[in-house]
């Protein structure tokens, strides 16, 4: 079973720039998560998406930051215009909507560095 | 509301030392309880997961066990190896609105010296 696939893996761009990161979840996996990861710090959650639909997104810094799931499939995550304090690793995860306990499957990350 | 407490590291041991990560948990409800690690460079990964008072979660040498009347749900291993190197985060999982949430406590990270 392939495993949550992220790209680019690392991006680096200048302040007001703005930057977008793709996520393709397991497939048959209906939740998809975004986090935000700090150097030293827990992953944040910024956006959850259930299919298609978004059922937490309280965390996502919405003047800058959008994201989609079109088809209930991948997403993408885009920062518009990027800020110095994006700098982060940013990470995708799902998981599937089964019984009992709702263990996450995280990609590698793409790490973004904002000069 | 529902939070997660991890021991502040860094946590350094001698190859083949006893390890504890110390995590408490706040929920209302029943949540899951997880593990995950990650290692230089990687995203997270399921180390092991509770999924009821008393459970006890196992993989690689690791054991956690669900705790309910500490809240509690710290991590052990009897014997670490430098490859255990890494950071390691305690999550609970609970439901709202009809939808699983996670909380993921801060990372405490782990070095071993051969």
């Amino acid at each position: 079973e392939a495993g949550v696939a992220q790209s680019p893996r690392y991006k680096i761009i200048e302040k007001r720039q703005s930057v977008a990161f793709w996520c393709n979840p397991i497939s048959g996996h209906a939740t998809l998560y975004w986090y935000q990861q700090i150097l030293g710090q827990g992953p944040k959650l910024l956006i959850q998406f259930q299919n298609n639909g978004v059922v937490d997104d309280s965390q996502l810094p919405k003047d800058r930051f959008s994201a989609e799931r079109l088809k209930g499939v991948d997403s993408t995550l885009k920062i518009q215009p990027a800020k110095l304090e994006d700098s982060a690793v940013y990470l995708c995860a799902s998981s599937d909507r089964g019984i009992g306990s709702y263990e996450q499957y995280f990609g590698p990350g793409t790490r973004l560095t904002v000069t | 509301g529902n939070s997660v407490t991890q021991m502040e590291g860094p946590v350094t041991l001698s190859e083949e030392a006893f390890l504890t990560i110390n995590c408490t948990y706040t929920a209302t409800g029943y949540p899951s309880l997880f593990w995950y690690v990650q290692y230089p460079g990687e995203g997270l990964q399921l180390l092991l997961k509770a999924t009821k008072a008393d459970d006890k979660g196992s993989n690689k040498g690791f054991e956690a066990t669900y705790r309910k009347e500490t809240t509690s749900f710290h991590l052990e291993k009897g014997s670490v190896q430098v490859s255990d190197s890494a950071v390691y985060f305690c999550a609970l999982t609970f439901s709202s609105g009809g939808y699983q949430k996670v909380t993921f406590g801060t990372g405490t990270k782990l070095q071993v010296i051969p």
